[in-house]
């Protein structure tokens, strides 16, 4: 069956490091992946989509790159801020469904 | 530019009760879908509509849910009854081009 992983609930980094949250997922041909931001009490946000076809997207300080040969996107966070912290999903778009698959998530904090 | 609408922000019933969420998208989104968001698990999908009909509502459960956009603006999605696993956040979100626009979400609590 098709499945999506985020590898860690939660993520722990200092301020001003790069934080990095990987997303795999299996039995699934994504035409392109989104990565959304979530707050508490607020529903997500759209951060980046990446296609197929494209290795690597970047914004300001975000940057996702997606290898479809090791099925995996991995998001980057540079100079990290604790503004930065909330939950971020990595979501799918493409296979039988035609639909966005979302991820569980991982929770990021960000020290100060 | 108005976000995504919804109401009630919070809802509180007993199980084998009836509810009914609202969602007023963004104005000119043809695109509307409904996801069911347990604690900690990621949204899921319940129904997509284009317009005023219903585009997937494969994962739907139609013995309990129901979910209509009528004249494709507003929608509104019901319960009934309502149990306890059903208790989750409810988010709307309307879409242009890839890109999604969620609303706040409705917290149900079934008891």
């Amino acid at each position: 069956s098709q499945k999506i992983e985020q590898n860690s609930e939660a993520l722990n980094i200092q301020e001003g490091k790069t934080a990095t949250l990987t997303c795999n997922y299996t039995n699934y041909s994504p035409a392109y992946l989104q990565w959304y931001r979530q707050d508490p009490g607020r529903g997500p946000v759209f951060l980046l989509l990446i296609r197929e076809n494209e290795k690597e997207k970047r914004k300001e300080r975000l940057k996702v790159t997606f290898d479809t040969t090791l099925k995996q996107s991995l998001f980057h966070i540079t100079a990290s801020q604790p503004a930065d912290s909330a939950t971020y999903l990595c979501a799918l778009y493409g296979g039988s469904q035609g639909n966005l698959i979302f991820g569980k998530g991982t929770k990021l904090s960000v020290k100060p | 530019e108005a976000g995504v609408a919804q109401s009630p922000r919070y809802k509180i019933i007993e199980k084998r009760q009836s509810v009914a969420f609202w969602c007023n998208p963004i104005s000119g989104h043809a695109t509307l879908y409904w996801y069911q968001q347990i604690l900690g698990q990621g949204p899921k999908l319940l129904i997509q509509f284009q317009n005023n009909g219903v585009v997937d509502d494969s994962q739907l459960p139609k013995d309990r849910f129901s979910a209509e956009r009528l004249k494709g603006v507003d929608s509104t999605l019901k319960i009934q009854p309502a149990k306890l696993e059903d208790s989750a956040v409810y988010l709307c979100a309307s879409v242009i081009g890839n890109e999604q626009f969620f609303g706040p979400g409705t917290r149900l609590t079934v008891l």
